[in-house]
């Protein structure tokens, strides 16, 4: 089935040590998102890749970057996470511009030591 | 700026009706969608309205008025299942069309 998928579901990282969490499509959409969801709060963007074209949120912090070296596959890397980054990560994927439906992969929980 | 307010709680019992509402303040409004998230998982797409008016989904219903800035998500015969957290979110146009989700309404369904 086409999805959005998600490695590793869950990662443990220590303060400061760059990790990357990585995200896979096989539905071939356009763009692909990255959210960070905290407890019982909404899923916040950081970040989407409209194909090639990049785009930050303006609040998203520098120790957040992101790779799309492709259609099928999008990385967020966190340089040096700290105990505040430890979140749910979220993948998704959508056609296009238009507001449309978005895809969610099943998520990735980062625990900050 | 964007901003959705939703109630944070809601509880049901099976088999019962519940309505989950949602206000929002945006600039160039192309729609509301309503995503489902269960503990632990990912959101996943419910409905989405673009115009006035009821958008009938199986047990799920939405509606929107665009005049009121207001829309809510209606969840017909009540199953356990549906205890999750419901976000309603907004495409707006500023320089692209991208979601913004309100503060989510946890919805809790009892025996």
């Amino acid at each position: 089935d086409a999805m959005v998928i998600q490695n590793p579901r869950y990662q443990v990282t220590q303060f400061g040590k760059p990790v990357t969490l990585s995200c896979s499509q096989t539905l071939n959409h356009n763009v692909m998102y990255w959210y960070q969801q905290k407890s019982s709060q909404a899923p916040k963007l950081l970040f989407h890749y409209y194909d090639k074209d990049f785009n930050n949120e303006a609040d998203t912090p520098d120790n957040f970057q992101s790779r799309r070296p492709n259609t099928s596959f999008c990385f967020l890397d966190i340089r040096s996470p700290g105990l505040g980054d430890a979140a749910m990560y979220l993948c998704a994927t959508s056609r296009g511009r238009a507001q449309e439906t978005q895809y969610f992969g099943p998520g990735t929980r980062l625990l900050v030591l | 700026g964007q901003s959705l307010e939703q109630p944070s709680e809601v509880t049901a019992v099976e088999g019962a009706i519940v309505q989950i509402n949602c206000t929002y303040q945006t600039s160039g409004f192309y729609g509301l969608s309503w995503y489902q998230q269960h503990d632990g998982g990912a959101p996943t797409f419910l409905s989405y309205n673009a115009l006035d008016g009821l958008e009938e989904t199986g047990r799920f219903s939405s509606f929107l008025s665009r005049s009121d800035s207001y829309g809510y998500l209606l969840l017909q015969e009540l199953q356990m299942k549906d205890s999750a957290s419901y976000f309603c979110a907004v495409g707006s146009s500023t320089g692209f069309q991208k979601l913004v989700f309100g503060t989510g309404t946890r919805l809790l369904v009892s025996p």
